[in-house]
């Protein structure tokens, strides 16, 4: 089935430091959406998008809905050790009812 | 509020026993899902039911059942378990209106052997 192509696949940063990712698709969708999951958890909504172009924040956290409406963007700015984790988008696209497709992940390591 | 519960948190089973794996919300939502996630693979949809008394295949629908008990329940039975059904299996729900937010519960962690 069709993926979403997510990366990075995995990032070591240093604690302070600010993250980018982001999902790419071939197909255009009406709704990205940012997930985080803690180890041994289900995964968390971060951020909601539903308008080209949309930019939204949730504390250190922003995303970008792409102009295209084929990708989307995530930043985390001045990162804690709380950061770490595994950081999914999934999108929904305009001819599929309730289903979301996902991205792989990015692994968000903070170096010691 | 618990949101989205799963039990069991962990099970082991023999290739070929059954089991059933359950779910609740206590959200009011219309529409739940079953994933499973595999290392390097994000979440693959199973099965979903988009409100009480319906339920559709997802990606990977082969090898499972699921029964929508009521508005709160929705339940995914292995028939006969296979090594290749060892994973990680969440449920979901999400809200009624256009809004595309699914909220998932804590997984349940299968090994089959």
């Amino acid at each position: 089935g069709q993926q979403l192509n997510q990366s990075p696949q995995s990032m070591f940063i240093q604690e302070g430091e600010d993250v980018s990712m982001n999902c790419t698709s071939s197909s255009i969708f009406n709704t990205w959406l940012w997930y985080k999951q803690d180890p041994g958890e289900g995964p968390v909504l971060l951020i909601a998008l539903y308008k080209a172009g949309e930019l939204t924040s949730n504390g250190r956290l922003t995303a970008q809905f792409g102009i295209t409406r084929k990708d989307s963007f995530l930043n985390i700015s001045a990162s804690i050790p709380s950061d770490v984790g595994i950081y999914f988008c999934a999108g929904q696209r305009t001819d599929s009812n309730y289903q979301l497709i996902w991205g792989a992940g990015t692994k968000l390591i903070i170096k010691p | 509020n618990a949101g989205v519960t799963q039990t069991p948190k962990f099970q082991v089973l023999k290739t070929g026993q059954s089991m059933t794996l359950q779910c609740a919300q206590d959200m009011n939502h219309n529409s739940m899902y079953w994933y499973r996630q595999d290392p390097g693979m994000g979440l693959r949809l199973i099965y979903y039911s988009a409100s009480e008394g319906t339920t559709d295949k997802g990606e990977v629908p082969n090898g499972y059942n699921v029964s929508r008990l009521n508005k709160r329940e929705f339940s995914l039975r292995l028939e006969s378990a296979a090594p290749s059904q060892t994973s990680v299996y969440f449920c979901a729900s999400k809200g009624t209106g256009v809004l595309y937010e699914q909220y998932f519960g804590p997984g349940t962690r299968l090994t089959v052997t």
